[in-house]
């Protein structure tokens, strides 16, 4: 069965360093994953996917994300932060018939 | 171009009352899908629709929820009657083509947050 996992709650992260946002996944066959970010009382917005090609996707504002194939990682990126990327991440990877199937979400904190 | 709408965007019940949420995904876009997302969690898939049809609802608990996609546009979810556990945030997305939907990008509405008491 395809999951994701994201192994951390929380990321800290000070305005203008790099930030990493790690995920990793497990399918059957080549992967479709995604990254979506949650700002609070708000939904999902897309950031990027990686469906095939270049292991470097980039996205919105920003982020990138590096595809992995021999670690099963898919880690979200950005070389400097700002306060206000402060939110909840998720990594998802595409289920049967188009589903997504998220991670239980990373809450990055950037602070000034 | 227009985003998903949802609506109410809260909603306060008490349990074993009714309550009835609507989605309305972007125009063109044949593949919809309701997720529940409990607080602390990623949202889970409850229904899939391509175009009237339901693709998957394999994880809707049916005796209590049930939606529709009568024109293949707007869809409704219910669910009666409400537990304490059904106290969620509900994210409708959709989709554009049906011939690659597996690679498509999903968009989300703002979502419906219910309280169960």
């Amino acid at each position: 069965a395809q999951s994701v996992a994201q192994p951390e709650d929380q990321v800290n992260v000070a305005e203008g360093n790099p930030l990493t946002v790690k995920c990793t996944y497990s399918v059957s066959g080549n992967p479709y994953l995604f990254w979506y970010v949650q700002y609070p009382n708000r939904g999902l917005q897309f950031l990027l996917k990686y469906i095939t090609g270049d292991n470097l996707v980039k996205g919105s504002y920003g982020f990138e994300a590096e595809f992995n194939k021999s670690q099963t990682s898919f880690h979200l990126k950005k070389p400097s932060a700002l306060v206000s990327d402060s939110a909840l991440y998720f990594c998802a990877v595409r289920g049967f018939g188009g589903k997504l199937i998220f991670g239980q979400g990373t809450e990055l904190s950037v602070k000034p | 171009e227009a985003g998903v709408a949802q609506s109410p965007r809260y909603k306060i019940i008490e349990k074993r009352q009714s309550v009835a949420f609507w989605c309305n995904p972007i125009s063109g876009h044949a593949t919809l899908y309701w997720y529940q997302q409990i607080l602390g969690q990623g949202p889970k898939l409850l229904i899939q629709f391509q175009n009237n049809g339901v693709v998957d609802d394999s994880q809707l608990p049916k005796d209590r929820f049930s939606a529709e996609r009568l024109k293949g546009v707007d869809s409704t979810l219910k669910i009666q009657p409400a537990k304490l556990e059904d106290s969620a945030v509900y994210l409708c997305a959709s989709s554009s083509r049906t011939d690659r939907v597996t690679q498509e990008t999903q968009y989300f509405g703002p979502g419906t947050r219910l309280l169960v008491l």
